[in-house]
Order: structure tokens, then sequence, then C-alpha cells
């Protein structure tokens, strides 16, 4: 059974660097293809693509947001994560983690529950 | 990027109508297009991938087509589970983007 799951704060500053973890089971991200990306979605709007890492390591990012943003992975723990720099107000949102699988299609397959961050002083 | 748009952005259907919704890519993106469906405070949930294909255990009244730049994704016949948001996504190449997402609610 393949799970993903987001963790991390639920309120942050203005100006301060966002941290959150995908935490997932059921797959690894050393087998050939795999990846695990980050989508967000601000109250009532539509969701937004940020990144993505792949198995070898090849990491993409949103332009928008490249500056800001950081993606890693664990294999040996199963985790991702994703490091936002200066959050703003705007940067409010529930924020998901996905798992993709290049060996059948880039769409993402599998869906954390989202967590919702709050950026607010 | 690639700029998607979808249509309507809001409908109002019954019980077993027919629903189909559009995508439209602002450049060929072969058959890179997958369809999401998203309730209410809940995650995502993929129901076509590569356009057309049908991600397991998607009730086989949802189908998609399309390549190139139109997509559409149709609902045989709508039922109650089935009002929700719905979202267009290209992996064609990145960053991905989705599109503005199509409203279905109860008429």
């Amino acid at each position: 059974q393949i799970t993903l799951k987001e963790s991390g704060p639920t309120l942050v500053k203005p100006t301060q660097t966002l941290t959150l973890t995908c935490t997932f089971s059921g797959f690894s991200l050393s087998t050939s293809g795999v990846g695990v990306g980050w989508i967000r979605q601000p109250p009532g709007k539509a969701l937004e693509w940020l990144a993505l890492i792949y198995w070898d390591d090849d990491k993409r990012y949103s332009p928008s947001l490249k500056s800001r943003l950081t993606i890693t992975k664990d294999t040996s723990k199963n985790q991702v994560v994703l490091t936002m720099t200066n959050m703003d107000p705007v940067d409010t949102a529930t924020y998901y983690c996905a798992l993709t699988n290049l060996n059948s299609s880039s769409d993402f397959f599998y869906w954390g529950q989202g967590t919702l961050v709050t950026v607010s002083s | 990027a690639i700029q998607m748009t979808q249509s309507p952005s809001s409908l109002s259907a019954s019980v077993g109508d027919r629903v189909t919704i559009t995508c439209r890519a602002s450049q060929g993106i072969r058959n890179d297009l997958g369809w999401y469906q998203q309730k209410p405070g809940k995650a995502p949930k993929l129901l076509i991938y590569a356009a057309s294909s049908l991600q397991s255990g998607v009730p086989s009244r949802f189908s998609g087509s399309g390549s190139g730049t139109d997509f559409t994704l149709t609902i045989s016949s709508l039922q109650p589970e089935d009002f929700a948001t719905y979202y267009c996504l290209q992996d064609y190449n990145y960053p991905f983007t989705f599109g503005p997402g199509t409203k279905v609610d109860i008429k």
C-alpha cells in the first residue's frame, strides 16, 4: 500500500524559511523512474506545481519560485524535504506531496493528505 | 511555460447527465495530460493519465480523449459522488502546469 504524508509547521512568520517533509511508504525513491513532487493550493484557488525530485536525484523547479525552493531526498528514511525561503502571506496554502512514475506517465498517481501552512505575523 | 485553460469554469448538472470538460494547452503536448478530481478539503485524485488511460479503480463512466492541444474529460452519466472540481495537468515539459479548474455542482 502506497502512502504519503506531509509534515511541517502550520504557521510561519513572513521572511522565515518553511521546511516541509514528505514521508512515504510502499515504494522506494531509489527505483528507476520514481519521483516525488510538491504541489500547493492557496485557499479557494487552483493547484500549482512547485518542484519534483527523481530517483536519480534529478531536480526540477517552478521557474517563478526556483530561487526560493530546494528539494532533497533521503532514500534511507523514505523522505523528501522541500524548503522555501522568505515566506510571504501569499504563500499561505495547502501543500501536497505526490508520487509520479515515469514508467507509467509523469502524472501524480498518489497524493498525501496535504498540510495547511499559514504565513502570518 | 505552457499555459492550460479549461472550459467551462463551472457547470451545473443533474445526476445522470453527460458532462464534458475541455482543456486546452498553449502549445502541443502530445498526450502528456492528466485529469484530476478534487473534493472539498481533500487531496486531488488522478482519474485519467496520458490523456486517455483510466487510472486503476476509477469508474468507467470517466473517459479522456485528445492530443496535441485539445483534450476532453467526459463523465458519461454523472453520479452524486462526482460533484467536485476537475483539473487538467500537462506533464509534457517543465514546469508542469495545471488548468484553473472546472467546478461541477448540482443543478
